[in-house]
Parts: structure tokens; C-alpha cells; sequence
């Protein structure tokens, strides 16, 4: 079964410190995995997106996500968190044609 | 700005009663999805139209229905409203049909109460 998961409800980073939102997945084949945000009091916005290829994608707002097969993981990283960095963060599966976003890892930056 | 518009932006509204909730997609965008996001159920899935046809349901009330037209705006019907429908309820588009294959760009939503 094809599945995705966000292990995490919340984390919580210092300003400045590297950030990581986790992500794992069971897909067959090869899989198209995506990054939303959500900044409070707006609807969300698509970060970045993994097709094939090179396993780093790029994405807004300096963020970056790694795509690993062996480990079966598309982790979301910034190098350095900002405050205005706090939002909620979206990893979202497809499954019979839906896409389910569920309720996301909401992340706290500590100034 | 994703290019995505939602009307209206507030709706207070009462029990019983029906609303009709109106998306723009971005220029270019053949998919709309309506999306409802409460604080216990997250963001949920309702409905996929692409190009005018239905392309996916998921959990969408039979008090909801839906549509988009020849234009490729749509509209989400919300009817015998209940105190549990209060919630955002985000339209989202995107150029093409299949939901695994591209991002989507959401709207500002709308923000639903019932009283």
C-alpha cells in the first residue's frame, strides 16, 4: 500500500539553527513527492516538488528537500530558521487518485 | 498571489441553510480541488474537477455538491448547514488532472460559521 507519513505533530528549532521537517513513504514505483506551507491565516503554498533525477530539489524560501531512497525519506531542511519560518508544513501522499494532506507538522521557531 | 481567488473571503451563515462558495483557478489551470481544513480533522479532500468532469471524490457529505463550468471557475454548495460545517474551505488548481503529478495553487480560502 502506498503511503506517506509526517512523524511528527510539532518541532520546535532556535532561530538560526538548521531546521528539519521529517517525511517518510511507501510508494511503488517511482513516486512524485511534494512540500506545502501553510502560514497562519493564508492558504498553502506549494514549496517544492521531487520528480526524478537529482535527489536535492530546491525549493522558495530557501528551502530544500532530499530525496533517499535506502531510507525511504524526503526530508524538508533550511540551513539557518528564521522566525517567519513558523508555520505549518505539508508533506501530502496520493492514494487513489486523492491527494491526502492530513494535518501537516506544525513548526516553531524560537527567537 | 497564487492566481487562485475564492469568494467570498467570510460567511456567517445559520443552521439549516445553504451557501455557495465560488473558485477562480489560476490562467492556464484545468483542475480545481476543494479542500475543508478544521483544527481536528486537518486539511481534508472533497472534490476534483478536471476540465469540467468530476475526476475524484473523497470526503464529501452528500449536503455538499459541486461543480465547474465551461469557464473553469467553480463552486462548491453547501446546504442544510450544521454547527460542523464551520470551518476554511480552500479551492486549489492546478494544470493538470492527475493529483500525484502536479502541485497545486490554493486560494485564500474562505472562512465558513455557522451559528
Amino acid at each position: 500500500a502506498q503511503s506517506v507519513a509526517q512523524p511528527e505533530d510539532q518541532v520546535n528549532v532556535a532561530e538560526g539553527n538548521p531546521l528539519t521537517v521529517k517525511c517518510t513513504y511507501s510508494v511503488s514505483g517511482n513516486p512524485y513527492l511534494f512540500w506545502y506551507v501553510q502560514y497562519p491565516n493564508r492558504g498553502l503554498q506549494f514549496l517544492l516538488k521531487y520528480i526524478t533525477g537529482d535527489n536535492l530539489v530546491k525549493g522558495s524560501y530557501g528551502f530544500e528537500a532530499e530525496f533517499n531512497k535506502s531510507q525511504t525519506s524526503f526530508h524538508l531542511k533550511k540551513p539557518s530558521a528564521l522566525v517567519s519560518d513558523s508555520a505549518l508544513y505539508f508533506c501530502p501522499m496520493n492514494r487513489d487518485d486523492k491527494i491526502i494532506f492530513g494535518k501537516g507538522t506544525r513548526l516553531h521557531i524560537l527567537p | 498571489d497564487s492566481g487562485v481567488t475564492q469568494t467570498p473571503k467570510h460567511l456567517i451563515t445559520a443552521t439549516g441553510q445553504r451557501v455557495t462558495l465560488r473558485c477562480s483557478p489560476r490562467s492556464g489551470d484545468l483542475s480545481v480541488y476543494w479542500y475543508q481544513q478544521s483544527l481536528d480533522q486537518g486539511l481534508q479532500f472533497l472534490i476534483q474537477y478536471y476540465n469540467g468532469e468530476e475526476r475524484a471524490k473523497g470526503n464529501i457529505l452528500e449536503r455538499f455538491s459541486a461543480q465547474q463550468f465551461p469557464d473553469l471557475h467553480s463552486e462548491l454548495n453547501l446546504s442544510s448547514l450544521e454547527l460542523g460545517d464551520s470551518a476554511l474551505y480552500f479551492c486549489a488548481s492546478s494544470v493538470g488532472g492527475d493529483a500525484s503529478s502536479y502541485e497545486q495553487y490554493f486560494g485564500p480560502g474562505t472562512r465558513l460559521t455557522v451559528t
